[in-house]
Order: structure tokens, then C-alpha cells, then sequence
């Protein structure tokens, strides 16, 4: 029982290189988001997706893009890496957007370090 | 706004002795709470939710949390610290939508 499958674990960018970040889940979730983790700030929300076709920006967009790629795939696109970027991202998945008591899943996340 | 507050940044125990992280949370309505634990390099695991069927809800690994809306409070206890519960533990809040707000984090040490 995979869950939620996030590649890679570990990368290291260069300023002004670009990159994505894949994720996948086996739980036939309809809902999926990306967030990143800096210390002492918790989990902040990046960009999510309530279902297949459907994406919107979270708290702390800019310099990201997403594509829902089919149900089971969201992928998480740095444009052009800025050190500000160097955080660890972690993906996640939900039965369904919204309602009461709607628990995240999460991967592993990828450690991303940008010089 | 629903926000949400973890009193403590680090809480350091002796295993067998008791844990108490402390969340306080705002909210204009009832809300969903969850807490989640992370150890290192791992991703968030949940422990245990509240969805205002019980105020007193249990989780994996013997935790437990209650929910005081009189005090706006789901502080997660257990009785018994183990070292692997060494981890950072988050409360998270739920509006009715797609968001979760997390807390800051309390990092629990288990001293042997």
C-alpha cells in the first residue's frame, strides 16, 4: 500500500534551473495539493487540485506551476529555481475537497536545495 | 480567520512519564481538528481527527486529544511517553473547504 509516491527525495538546483516535482497516489483520491515546509512556519499550501481537470493557487503560489495530469498525478513545476525556493515540499491527497473531518494524506516529501 | 496556536515549540519528557502538547485554536464555528506527527525525514502521519462526534478522541499509538470549546482548546496528551514518540507534532484546523491551517509545531524530546 504505496499511498502517496513522491520523486525525488533529494535534488539539488542551481539558481535559474528548472525542475518538477512528481507525486502519485493509489488511493483513488479525488483531491491533491502541494505544500512546502520551512522551519518554524508549519505546512503552507502552494496550489491544490479538488479533482482531475480543476487546479487553484494556495497561500504561497508565485514562482510555481501545477498540472493534474490524470487522477492519480500532480506535478509541481519550479520555472526558474530561486534560493527562496530551497525548502522541502511535500505532496499530499484527500478523498474530497471541503466538508467536515476530511483528513490529508501525505508523501514523504522532496528535500530541494537551490544555491 | 481560523487560526491556530501550539503553546510550545519543544516539550521535553522522561519515557514512561506523561505528555502534554497544547494547541489552542479560533474559529467562528465548529470546526474539524486534526493532529499530525512527523519524524525526521518522514512525512506527516495523522494521529487522530475531531469531527464533533465525541469530544474526546483517540488516536493511534495511545494518544488522545479533547476538544474544550469553552476554552477553544485540543490539547493531545498520552499517558506514557515511548522514545519513538520522539517527533514533531502538528494541530491543524479544518474549515469547510479545501484548507488545512497548521500549527507552528511542538518538537517532543523523549529523554531515556
Amino acid at each position: 500500500n504505496a499511498g502517496v509516491t513522491q520523486t525525488p527525495k533529494f535534488q539539488v538546483l542551481k539558481t535559474g534551473q528548472s525542475m518538477t516535482l512528481q507525486c502519485a497516489q493509489d488511493m483513488n483520491h479525488n483531491s491533491m495539493y502541494w505544500y512546502r515546509q520551512d522551519p518554524g512556519m508549519g505546512l503552507r499550501l502552494i496550489y491544490y487540485s479538488a479533482s482531475e481537470g480543476t487546479t487553484d493557487k494556495g497561500e504561497v503560489p508565485n514562482g510555481y506551476n501545477v498540472s493534474r495530469l490524470n487522477k492519480r498525478e500532480f506535478s509541481l513545476r519550479l520555472e526558474s529555481a530561486a534560493p527562496s525556493q530551497t525548502s522541502v515540499y511535500f505532496c499530499a491527497s484527500s478523498g474530497r475537497t471541503g466538508g467536515e473531518g476530511q483528513p490529508q494524506h501525505f508523501g514523504d516529501g522532496t528535500r530541494l536545495s537551490i544555491l | 480567520a481560523q487560526s491556530v496556536t501550539q503553546l510550545d515549540s519543544h516539550v521535553s519528557v522522561s519515557e514512561g512519564t506523561p505528555v502534554l502538547l497544547r494547541c489552542n485554536y479560533s474559529s467562528s464555528y465548529s470546526p474539524s481538528l486534526f493532529w499530525y506527527v512527523q519524524h525526521p525525514n518522514k512525512g506527516l502521519q495523522l494521529l487522530l481527527k475531531y469531527t464533533s462526534a465525541a469530544t474526546l478522541v483517540k488516536g493511534i499509538n495511545g494518544f488522545e486529544a479533547e476538544f474544550k470549546k469553552s476554552e477553544t482548546s485540543f490539547h493531545l496528551t498520552k499517558p506514557s511517553a515511548h522514545m519513538s514518540d520522539a517527533a514533531e507534532y502538528f494541530c491543524v484546523v479544518s474549515p469547510a473547504s479545501y484548507k488545512l491551517i497548521f500549527g507552528s509545531g511542538t518538537r517532543l524530546l523523549v529523554r531515556p
